[in-house]
């Protein structure tokens, strides 16, 4: 069975800092892997995925995203917060099999953005 | 677009109401989806739509029924709501299509229901 697993359930970083959440999978196949955003009092969206053309995913807003198949993790990073950053992320994972979009989300992870 | 359209935005019932949670989508997707989020949790889901005219059972359907009533509208329905009912719930779709195998679909939500039950 697949799972995600989020390190930290509330990171806070200084406005400029490197920002990185941390998330590790699990999948009897090769996975695909999504970040997913959400702004307070909305719903989520896409930030990047994984979809094994590329190790190293670029998305929206200057995140990016690195799958490293020996150490089963797709961490997120951004080189400088920004205030706008704050939000809950969401790691999540899918095998593609299904005849839906099956996806297992991660517990989540709240960013803070100090000033 | 709209995209993913929810309604009504807040509700509170009292313990053994029944409400139906409408979420429309105007992107011709094919599959759509029920998630709960609750603290700590991320997102269960509670029931998804493959495709029009099929339903299927998610990870938490106890309590719950659906109906896709079209291509663009699927409804949840609380028959008899139960304080362990209180969360915020997320209508998504996606368009999974099964011609590119290279391609994966993401999924797209709504802006949410948060209902408390007392």
């Amino acid at each position: 069975a697949q799972s995600v697993t989020q390190l930290g359930s509330h990171v806070s970083v200084s406005e400029g800092a490197l920002v990185l959440l941390r998330c590790n999978y699990s999948s009897s196949v090769p996975p695909y892997l999504f970040w997913y955003v959400q702004y307070p009092n909305q719903g989520l969206q896409l930030l990047l995925k994984y979809t094994s053309a590329a190790t190293l995913v670029k998305g929206i807003n200057g995140f990016e995203a690195e799958f490293k198949k020996s150490e089963t993790s797709f961490h997120l990073t951004k080189p400088s917060a920004h205030m706008s950053d704050a939000a809950e992320y969401f790691c999540a994972v899918s095998d593609g099999k299904t005849s839906y979009d099956k996806v297992i989300f991660g517990p989540g992870t709240s960013l803070s953005v100090i000033p | 677009n709209a995209g993913v359209t929810q309604t009504p935005k807040f509700q509170v019932l009292k313990t053994g109401q029944s409400m139906t949670l409408q979420c429309a989508q105007d992107m011709n997707h094919n599959s759509m989806y029920w998630y709960r989020q609750d603290p700590g949790m991320g997102l269960r889901l509670i029931y998804y739509s493959a495709s029009e005219g099929t339903t299927d059972k998610g990870e938490v359907p106890n309590g719950y029924n659906v109906s896709r009533l079209n291509k663009r509208e699927f409804s949840l329905r609380l028959e008899s709501a139960a304080p362990s009912q209180t969360s915020v719930y997320f209508c998504a779709s996606s368009p999974h299509s099964t011609l590119a195998a290279s391609s994966y679909n993401e999924q797209f939500f709504g802006p949410g229901t948060r209902l408390t039950v007392l």
